[in-house]
């Protein structure tokens, strides 16, 4: 067990609706990154929060936003889901904005119809 | 051309063969080089990480480094059933917060 939880552990729904994933870090960890996991895509970057910052931003739609509030967790909030964006997203979380270690949760499989 | 390539396999082998898995990168930039291990339906655990050229050991795995020719490896000696997951490989520049990922290899210790 990584420390890092994430919920819902799956989620399905259908095309055009909304969903808010969600994130719980480590105990002590300040920066919380967002992944999304496709088959053909491998692991891609969405975004990384640092105590409630926004540091950095990667592929992410702007269909997408997430937060990270006072008391450290974070949600991504996806919204007007298409087929394609059915994948698995993963959380990590990590002490400081610049650490290697970083720890991931288990993941939400999210699968739109 | 992805910033990070990585042969996704399969790979197959005995148990007790060394394995050898291998990630290629475009970006010298990168200076701290990762190895994670996925097991299905989980989050990627880390592994080991080195900071720029060399070898680091562990145990079983050995993380190599080779900025010259920007192409990082991890072997694994003595596989064992356990070790069957996905291996990502990721790269993170010295100033900055991503972490790319190659898209991972399968393997499988067959008994």
């Amino acid at each position: 067990d990584s420390g890092v939880t994430q919920t819902p552990k799956h989620l399905i729904t259908a095309t055009g609706q909304r969903v808010t994933l969600r994130c719980s870090p480590r105990s002590g960890d300040l920066s919380v990154y967002w992944y999304q996991q496709s088959l053909d895509q491998g692991l891609q970057f969405l975004i990384h929060y640092y105590n409630g910052e926004e540091r950095a931003k990667g592929n992410i739609l702007e269909r997408f936003s997430a937060q990270q509030f006072p008391d450290l967790h974070s949600e991504l909030n996806l919204s007007s889901l298409e087929l394609g964006d059915s994948a698995l997203y993963f959380c990590a979380s990590s002490v400081t904005s610049g650490n290697t270690e970083a720890f991931f949760g288990q993941g939400t499989r999210l699968t739109v119809v | 051309q992805k910033e990070v390539e990585q042969d996704p396999g399969p790979l197959s082998v005995p148990e007790g063969a060394i394995v050898s898995l291998n990630c290629t990168y475009s970006n010298s930039a990168f200076q701290y080089f990762m190895w994670y291990r996925q097991y299905s339906r989980k989050g990627p655990e880390l592994l080991m990480y080195t900071y720029s050229s060399g070898n680091k050991e562990d145990g079983r795995f050995t993380a190599q480094v080779d900025k010259s020719s920007k192409y990082i490896s991890l072997f694994i000696r003595d596989s064992q059933p356990s070790d069957s997951a996905t291996y990502l490989c990721a790269m993170r520049m010295d100033t900055g917060n991503q972490f790319y990922f190659g898209t991972g290899t399968s393997l499988t210790v067959i008994p």
